[in-house]
């Protein structure tokens, strides 16, 4: 089964900094990277997904892709507080397709500090 | 769509009961997955389902453990008999399709507090 590994933090940013976040996977033939956020007592939900090498904007979110690497972040803009989470990198767990389940990291706690 | 929906919220038991989670998926959807979440291991893939059929059991710690999917609106996870070590966040999530972009985004119920005493 494929790894991916993240650092726990937690990850202090004081607001309105740059947070990046960052993850590392295990299999080379990895195709899908994702990004799910998760408040404390909620239920994680998606908020990057990327594919190709390079980077990806959406709002104050970017993803970035070094597949060379087996390296995936994500950068936050103009931190807020109500982006302190637990920021959950995934990748699919098997071929890499649509069809399976995903693999998570354990997650990094971000901590955006007024 | 009212999303996936958990039942019970949260279930506190003894150990050595049988413990019955359950989900609905959103409607359409034809993948079905059941999450389990600690501190220790975060979150782990149990098992799940396509077009009702199981595909990956691979992830089920142990045979107390079983899941059906009896049709596509309706899902259990039972723990027959419960222990300590089991207490978790049980999260289903299920997802409308495979392929890029939205065949791979996983929705998630609120997820069930398990707790064995």
């Amino acid at each position: 089964q494929k790894e991916v590994e993240q650092n726990s933090g937690p990850l202090s940013v004081p607001e309105g900094a740059i947070a990046s976040l960052n993850c590392t996977y295990s299999d080379r033939g990895s195709q899908s990277f994702f990004w799910y956020r998760q408040y404390s007592g909620k239920s994680p939900e998606l908020i990057m997904s990327i594919y190709s090498n390079g980077d990806k904007e959406d709002g104050r979110f970017t993803a970035q892709l070094n597949k060379a690497s087996q390296y995936v972040s994500l950068l936050i803009r103009d931190s807020q507080p109500s982006d302190s989470a637990t920021y959950l990198c995934a990748v699919p767990m098997y071929s890499g397709g649509g069809a399976d389940g995903l693999t998570f990291g354990k997650g990094t706690h971000l901590i955006i500090q007024p | 769509d009212a999303g996936v929906i958990q039942s019970p919220r949260h279930e506190v038991t003894e150990m050595g009961q049988e413990v019955t989670l359950r989900c609905k998926p959103i409607s359409g959807h034809n993948s079905l997955f059941w999450y389990r979440q600690t501190m220790m291991r975060g979150l782990e893939l149990l098992i799940y389902f396509n077009n009702n059929v199981p595909i990956d059991d691979s992830g089920m710690p142990e045979d107390r453990f079983s899941a059906k999917m009896p049709n596509a609106s309706f899902s259990t996870l039972k723990i027959q008999p419960s222990e300590p070590r089991d207490s978790a966040v049980y999260f289903c999530a299920s997802r409308a399709g495979q392929g890029a972009p939205l065949g791979e985004k996983l929705f998630f119920g609120s997820g069930t507090q398990l707790s064995v005493l």
